[in-house]
């Protein structure tokens, strides 16, 4: 089944505990992205890549990293977390940037 | 840059009644525009695209979208409403030439009245 996958699906953690967040596709999209969505505000994007080592900023990559070593990997690293932080996390693909976006389940983080 | 706005973060309708959800969008140059929808609990799942075919574009469940350039509008419709339709609907936009980002809008809930 064609899907995109995250890991952990509920997290809590204490403030400044570095933690990742997994992202896996199994549809060979060249593109993936990460967002987080908060109560009035939407979706806001985080990074995006267009393909392996390439990777670039959205509108809300502060306190954020990524990395893409392989096509199908692209995690989402919180090196030292915060309370605002806070927040419901996407991971996407698509066979390219203007494509349809195929969105995993959603991780909801709580930073204490 | 770009921009999308929807009008209204809550409406209401009736079941059977019109649904009409508003998104206008700002792009220096042309457009590809999406809705997306998101019921409880649950990840996206795209409704229909706007990529410069057609104006008026269908997608699943009924709904269907009309890309009106004049009025840079990309507004939502359904005829008649059902009470599987209650979610939440996003509005997003992209472009070519630019880096490929996608931006949402802040989304509108839509409720389903018996």
């Amino acid at each position: 089944e064609a899907q995109v996958t995250q890991n952990p699906r509920y997290l809590i953690t204490v403030t400044g505990k570095k933690l990742t967040v997994t992202c896996s596709q199994n549809m060979n999209h060249e593109y993936m992205s990460w967002y987080r969505q908060d109560p009035g505000l939407g979706l806001r994007q985080i990074y995006y890549s267009m393909n392996v080592e390439v990777t670039d900023k959205g509108d809300v990559p502060e306190g954020y990293k990524v990395s893409r070593k392989e096509k199908r990997n692209f995690p989402l690293i919180l090196e030292s977390p915060s309370p605002n932080q806070t927040s419901l996390y996407f991971c996407a693909s698509s066979p390219g940037g203007l494509e349809t976006q195929y969105f995993g389940p959603g991780t909801r983080l709580l930073v204490l | 840059a770009q921009s999308v706005t929807q009008l209204g973060s809550h409406v209401s309708v009736s079941e059977g009644a019109l649904v009409l959800l508003r998104c206008n969008y700002s792009s220096s140059v042309p457009p590809y525009l999406f809705w997306y929808v998101q019921y409880p609990n649950q990840g996206l799942q795209l409704l229909l695209k706007y990529t410069s075919a057609a104006t008026l574009v269908k997608g699943i469940n009924g709904f269907e979208a009309e890309f009106k350039k004049s009025e840079t509008s990309f507004h939502l419709t359904k005829p008649s409403a059902h009470m599987s339709d209650a979610a939440e609907y996003f509005c997003a936009v992209t472009r070519w030439g630019g880096n490929e980002k996608l931006t949402f809008g802040t989304g509108t809930r839509l409720t389903i009245i018996p």
